[in-house]
């Protein structure tokens, strides 16, 4: 089945640490793109990419770093420059102008 | 500013009953509209999009929702509402580009339904 693929579900990082967390999908979509949800804000845009080996800052875009090397894959790393990490992240790709997400992460810092 | 404004944070409704979810939007232009919904830990789902033409849209799940120009509004309704209905609803604007809207869209704060039985 084609879709969009996040992992890991869950991540603890301590304070200071980056971490990476994955997406990829087999929707062959040029577009993808990286949002933030944190409760009673809805979904903000961190960064998004409309094809390989270039992206754009989103709203919420400063103490995170992505790459696009392949057409399937963009993952997203949260440095230790990210002030409030704790949130869920979602990753999507978009065709025709709607967007497929994948299941989300949930990262949390101790 | 692109915006778009959810004035209900939570609704509850009974079973069976009614449900018409409220969303407005600033925008400079004719947007593409979609509506999503989201389980706990999920992700989100598509439940319909205006682009163009009738402005009634039909969804999945029996949901439907009404673009209307004049309110600025996209307002999402379901005849009669089942427990597995249950869930947080978001609208969203999408700027329009080339072969669709550009992906990138702003999403409202959501609204989270609960179904009493």
């Amino acid at each position: 089945d084609g879709g969009i693929t996040q992992s890991p579900k869950y991540l603890f990082r301590k304070e200071g640490q980056n971490v990476t967390l994955s997406c990829e999908q087999n929707l062959n979509h040029d577009a993808m793109y990286w949002y933030r949800q944190d409760p009673g804000q809805g979904l903000r845009l961190i960064y998004y990419s409309q094809i390989v080996n270039d992206f754009q800052k989103g709203d919420i875009a400063e103490g995170y770093s992505v790459s696009r090397e392949k057409k399937e894959s963009f993952p997203l790393t949260v440095t230790s420059a990210q002030k409030n990490p704790t949130a869920f992240y979602l990753c999507a790709s978009s065709r025709a102008g709607e967007l497929f997400f994948g299941e989300g992460s949930r990262l949390t810092v101790l | 500013a692109q915006s778009v404004t959810q004035p209900d944070i939570h609704i509850t409704v009974s079973e069976g009953a009614s449900l018409e979810l409220r969303c407005n939007y600033s925008y400079g232009a004719t947007p593409y509209l979609f509506w999503y919904v989201q389980s706990p830990g999920q992700g989100l789902q598509l439940l319909l999009k205006y682009f163009s033409g009738d402005t009634l849209v039909q969804g999945i799940k029996g949901f439907e929702a009404e673009f209307k120009r004049s309110q600025s509004s996209f307002n999402l309704r379901k005849p009669s509402v089942h427990w597995s209905d249950a869930a947080e609803y978001f609208c969203a604007v999408g700027a329009r580009g080339y072969g669709g809207s550009q992906g990138n869209l702003i999403f409202g704060k959501g609204t989270k339904l609960s179904v009493k039985p």
